[in-house]
């Protein structure tokens, strides 16, 4: 199944600033997805990203906070931008692998 | 997308079978119904996988019946490793989970 590398593994940011989440993919793979887990929270789905295509956001969800890309087959970054505190999250990428899904490590992210 | 629901919580004894019911009534013709574990600051884990009947594997077994409205995740003879949250789903969308708490 695939493996995916999830980058930065945690991360402290000031409030009012952005940060860029990577996850590099070790095949080719046409969707991945992106999910929020806040603090004893199950995982809530923020987008699917397609390759050389716009991102699909769920309800709730924005592209001008969470912008989305998919350059490639292997290769998504998720933003969030203009933090604050209720932006302290895990966040996971995602993608279909065999029989169900392969998960990112995820990204824990506070915001102070 | 499916909506799952399953208990919030269970308890079991260690070498207890932990049986885990989760109903999806809107569940779409050619949805798996996938069930993962997940430990604390950890990504979900896949545990198994099923449409219909029953699926068995090394770590779990699943029940889903012929109207495929609910799945019932049964693990044999739990361990204190087992405590976790397990969720079912018809991917992508994730339920709330169930909490299972194995006891010594």
């Amino acid at each position: 199944s695939a493996v995916i590398s999830q980058k930065p593994s945690r991360d402290i940011c000031q409030r009012g600033t952005s940060l860029t989440i990577q996850c590099q993919v070790d095949s080719q793979v046409t969707m991945m997805f992106w999910y929020r887990q806040q603090p004893g929270q199950s995982l809530t789905l923020i987008a699917t990203a397609n390759q050389g295509s716009e991102a699909t956001y769920e309800s709730g969800f924005v592209i001008d906070k969470f912008p989305i890309s998919r350059p490639n087959l292997t290769f998504s970054t998720l933003t969030v931008s203009n933090m604050s505190p209720e932006d302290s999250s895990i966040y996971l990428c995602s993608v279909p692998a065999g029989s169900g899904y392969t998960f990112g490590s995820g990204t824990r992210l506070t915001v102070v | 997308l499916a909506k799952t629901t399953q208990p919030i919580s269970m308890d079991s004894y260690e070498g207890q079978e932990v049986n885990i019911t989760c109903s999806h009534n809107n569940i779409a013709t050619n949805d798996y119904i996938t069930w993962y574990q997940q430990f604390p600051s950890q990504g979900p884990r896949f545990i198994i996988q099923g449409y219909k009947t029953k699926v068995t594997n090394e770590v779990a077994s699943l029940f889903i019946p012929a109207d495929r409205k609910s799945s019932t995740l049964s693990l044999p003879r739990v361990s204190l490793s087992d405590t976790a949250v397990y969720y079912c789903l018809a991917l992508p969308v994730f339920g709330k989970g169930t909490r299972l708490s194995v006891i010594a």
